[in-house]
């Protein structure tokens, strides 16, 4: 089955301890994303990878890393979580075609709460 | 960054269409208009794309101003399964880079 996968799906922490959500996909697409939800902002985008060692900042990158080590992978890593950090995270992947991205899967998300 | 504007809800009966509408006055020529819902506890999920043509899914028409500064999803028969909030998003082609930028949503209710 097609799909995005992230782990953890929940995850409670404190601030200042470094974490590691991770995403993975099985469609072989070249871009991936992470986004950040929070209640009355939408969606915003964190880091996006269009390939292989390829990443580049979204709208909200501050405190956040990637990277994109293989095609399937993309963890983003919390070096030192902060309360503002607690968030619902969204992971996603899609083909880039010669018109651009292509439709996006999403993962299931991640909740996680810092304290 | 190019944005765009949503209204905040909206509401609409079963079995009627609905016309989400989004404002993207800022929107650039390289730039594709991309829709996607969110159901209650799910992450998103594609609706429909396009860049200056009206288009046609399974899912949904998508029907684009000849200025390209607005736009307007059309769901042709809703049902309560389409209840969700919705996000008209600009896909920025900036140097090549994909970035996408998303609105507020409209959260869209159906009525029995």
């Amino acid at each position: 089955e097609a799909q995005v996968t992230q782990n953890p799906r929940y995850l409670i922490t404190v601030t200042g301890k470094k974490l590691t959500v991770t995403c993975s996909q099985n469609m072989n697409h070249e871009y991936m994303s992470w986004y950040r939800q929070d209640p009355g902002l939408g969606l915003r985008q964190i880091y996006y990878s269009m390939n292989v060692e390829v990443t580049d900042k979204g709208d909200v990158p501050e405190g956040y890393k990637v990277s994109r080590k293989e095609k399937r992978n993309f963890p983003l890593i919390l070096e030192s979580p902060s309360p503002n950090q607690t968030s619902l995270y969204f992971c996603a992947s899609s083909f880039l075609t010669s018109g651009g991205l292509n439709e996006q899967f999403f993962g299931p998300g991640t909740r996680l709460t810092v304290l | 960054d190019a944005k765009t504007t949503q209204p905040n809800s909206m509401e609409s009966n079963e079995e009627e269409p609905v016309h989400l509408p989004c404002n993207h006055s800022t929107i650039s020529g390289t730039d594709y208009i991309h829709w996607y819902r969110q159901l209650p506890s799910q992450g998103p999920e594609y609706v429909i794309h396009g860049l200056t043509s009206n288009v046609n899914n399974r899912m949904a028409s998508l029907a684009i101003a000849e200025d390209r500064k607005s736009s307007t999803l059309i769901l042709h028969r809703a049902t309560l399964r389409d209840a969700a909030v919705y996000y008209c998003i600009l896909r920025e082609n900036v140097q090549g880079a994909q970035k996408l930028v998303f609105g507020q949503g409209t959260r869209l209710t159906i009525n029995p």
